[in-house]
């Protein structure tokens, strides 16, 4: 099956700070997408990270905030920008293959 | 939009019992549907992907069903055991590669 790496497993951050989150996946993916799921919620599109180009964010997602970037097919990452404690989630990659959505083991960001 | 609602909510069973989890959404218009499972503060791992052309997929003790035009799924995890505790989400993948989650049903299986 598809696999995918992601780094790091969890961090806590000062407030006004950055993390990039790095996302390597095997060949078999083909489109790469992040997602954030808030305490207690579900898991929402952030954007589709897309290879050579700009992300295509989702509603009340922006480009400044959430810069993502995808250099080749096998590497994303995701910058959380200028973070303040709203942003405390679990951000997770995922990738396309021929059988369904395969998913990162996610990242645990707090922020204090 | 699609609105994805998994029904119960949250689930407390002993071991050993057969289980019905549900999954309805608002647009049929999909092109398949996978059901995850997620433990606590983890990434999700697939269960089971079914195809809009298919009524149901099995894996296992797991068994999932489809009905596009009525727009259900319902996860049946046959004998349950401790170790299948966990939150298990469903999501419908819709044309354009979007997949929408609803919010899951936490699932605690006591020995």
């Amino acid at each position: 099956s598809a696999v995918i790496s992601q780094k790091p497993s969890r961090d806590i951050c000062q407030r006004g700070t950055s993390l990039t989150i790095q996302c390597q996946v095997d060949s078999q993916v083909t489109m790469m997408f992040w997602y954030r799921q808030q305490p207690g919620q579900s898991l929402t599109l952030i954007a589709t990270a897309n290879q050579g180009s700009e992300a295509t964010y989702e509603s009340g997602f922006v480009i400044d905030k959430f810069p993502i970037s995808r250099p080749n097919l096998t590497f994303s990452t995701l910058t959380v920008s200028n973070m303040s404690p709203e942003d405390s989630s679990i951000y997770l990659c995922s990738g396309t293959w021929r059988r369904g959505y395969t998913f990162g083991s996610g990242t645990r960001l707090t922020v204090v | 939009k699609q609105e994805v609602t998994q029904i119960p909510a949250a689930l407390s069973v002993p071991e050993g019992e057969n289980l019905v989890l549900n999954c309805s959404f608002t647009d049929s218009a999909i092109y398949n549907l996978q059901w995850f499972r997620q433990d606590p503060g983890k990434g999700l791992t697939s269960l089971l992907l079914i195809q809009s052309s298919q009524r149901e997929q099995t894996s296992g003790r797991l068994n999932a069903s489809l009905d596009k035009s009525s727009g259900r799924s319902t996860l049946y995890i046959a004998a349950s055991q401790p170790g299948d505790s966990a939150t298990y989400l469903c999501a419908p993948l819709e044309y354009g590669n979007k997949l929408v989650f609803g919010a899951g049903t936490i699932l605690r299986v006591k020995s």
